[in-house]
């Protein structure tokens, strides 16, 4: 699987949309782009995911670059429940045992 | 809609006992997966079970075993517990594994504590 490079931490106010980064430049043509977080000690909460085209959902929106060596995930109206460590993961279709690799991700801390 | 259900949540052992972590999953999924989290570090693959009656190593799968006993249930296995292996322990399904033309995400239970004294 492709590796990724994200930001260690950020924040943001509440109510203001967050915008996380996230570099995947040795992507391949079939990997999808995932985004998960962890809030506290939970286990990790599927956001979103896209391979091509931009995408949203109730949580957030993925914009892919066309390119596809990066991404961002953007979450409209933060509020303190979003502060969690969020995760980009690239994974194939029948990547190595189809697990998701996860990095040390983005702490994102939403402000009042 | 209790998803991924994983007992105990919390556990204290001595080096050398033995512990089975259970996991069960009401979606119906294909696929179940076990990770562990260390401290300040990301989740690491233990051993996954793409489909009823089939189990692989993953990332890290010294000192434990897996068991799928039917579609719902994935349990792991510690037969003689080291202080190495306290971490926090997660169990995850997905919809498919072998299907390349879908890309389905995996949903994670709440996970069990473990500390190993």
């Amino acid at each position: 699987d492709a590796k990724t490079t994200q930001p260690p931490s950020m924040d943001c106010a509440e109510g203001r949309a967050a915008n996380l980064p996230c570099n995947h430049s040795t992507i391949s043509g079939n990997e999808y782009v995932y985004w998960y977080r962890q809030i506290h000690s939970q286990g990790p909460q599927y956001i979103i995911h896209g391979l091509k085209n931009n995408e949203t959902n109730e949580m957030a929106s993925l914009i892919i670059t066309e390119d596809r060596k990066s991404s961002t995930l953007i979450l409209p109206h933060a509020t303190l429940r979003d502060t969690a460590v969020y995760y980009c993961i690239v994974r194939g279709p029948k990547s190595s045992g189809d697990k998701l690799t996860f990095g040390t991700g983005t702490r994102l801390a939403v402000r009042p | 809609n209790a998803g991924v259900t994983q007992t105990p949540k919390f556990q204290v052992l001595k080096t050398g006992q033995s512990m089975t972590l259970q996991c069960a999953q009401d979606m119906n999924h294909n696929s179940m997966y076990w990770y562990r989290q260390d401290p300040g570090m990301g989740l690491r693959l233990i051993y996954y079970s793409a489909s009823e009656g089939t189990t692989d190593k993953g990332e890290v799968p010294n000192g434990y075993n897996v068991s799928r006993l039917n579609k719902r249930e994935f349990s792991l296995r510690l037969e003689s517990a080291a202080p190495s292996q306290t971490s926090v322990y997660f169990c995850a399904s997905s919809d498919t594994f072998m299907d390349s033309t879908r890309n389905q995400p995996q949903h994670f239970g709440d996970g069990t504590r473990l500390s190993i004294l």
